[in-house]
């Protein structure tokens, strides 16, 4: 089945635990993305990576990092979490080098304490 | 500020009660306008793609268009299943990159029977 993982689904943590998040898709897409979701808020771009080894900063990239050594794989890092990274992470891909038609993954719900 | 603006935030239709949710955009330069439909706890699921004023797109009871700062979709006869949060997202144009994705907050619709 043609999908986007994500795992953990849920995670509890305290402030300054590095964690990271994986996203895994089995479509052979190039672009694969991060966006965090919050109430009132929507919507926002972490990281995106238009292919292997290429990555470029969202609008909200501040205590992420993100690395894209294969293909299907597009980690997500939070080295010190903080309070205000508890979210909903969405990650995304999309077959071409743009977000277009993007296939989003169940979500990961955060929570720093 | 934001670069993408959905309205409104909630709508509340009878089944039957044609409408349209409006999304307008500040970016200077646009590669795509997406919209997506997104149901409680799930993430987003793409159903169009606008590249250029004037473009259209249908499926069964939704139609997307585009003006050169505005989007609309478009909503034929609802059904309750047509319930869920509608999302817009704009891709910017920014020099040689490939330029990030904007999210609007999202229009809440309810259809009732």
């Amino acid at each position: 089945e043609a999908q986007v993982t994500q795992n953990p689904r849920y995670l509890i943590t305290v402030t300054g635990k590095k964690l990271t998040v994986t996203c895994s898709q089995n479509m052979n897409h190039e672009y694969m993305s991060w966006y965090r979701q919050d109430p009132g808020l929507g919507l926002r771009q972490i990281y995106y990576s238009m292919n292997v080894e290429v990555t470029d900063k969202g609008d909200v990239p501040e205590g992420y990092k993100v690395s894209r050594k294969e293909k299907r794989n597009f980690p997500l890092i939070l080295e010190s979490p903080s309070p205000n990274q508890t979210s909903l992470y969405f990650c995304a891909s999309s077959l071409r080098t743009t977000p277009d038609t993007q296939y989003f993954g169940p979500g990961t719900r955060l929570t720093v304490l | 500020e934001d670069q993408v603006t959905q309205s409104p935030e909630a709508l509340r239709l009878q089944e039957g009660e044609s409408s349209s949710l409006n999304c307008s955009y500040t970016v200077s330069g646009l590669r795509g306008l997406f919209w997506y439909r997104q149901d409680p706890g799930k993430g987003p699921e793409f159903l169009f793609t606008l590249y250029s004023a004037g473009e259209e797109k249908e499926k069964e009871r939704l139609k997307a268009t585009l003006t050169k700062k505005e989007s609309f979709l478009h909503i034929t006869a609802p059904k309750p299943e047509d319930s869920a949060t509608y999302l817009c997202a704009v891709h910017e144009q920014r020099g040689s990159t490939l330029g990030r994705l904007y999210f609007g907050r999202g229009t809440q619709l309810t259809v009732w029977p």
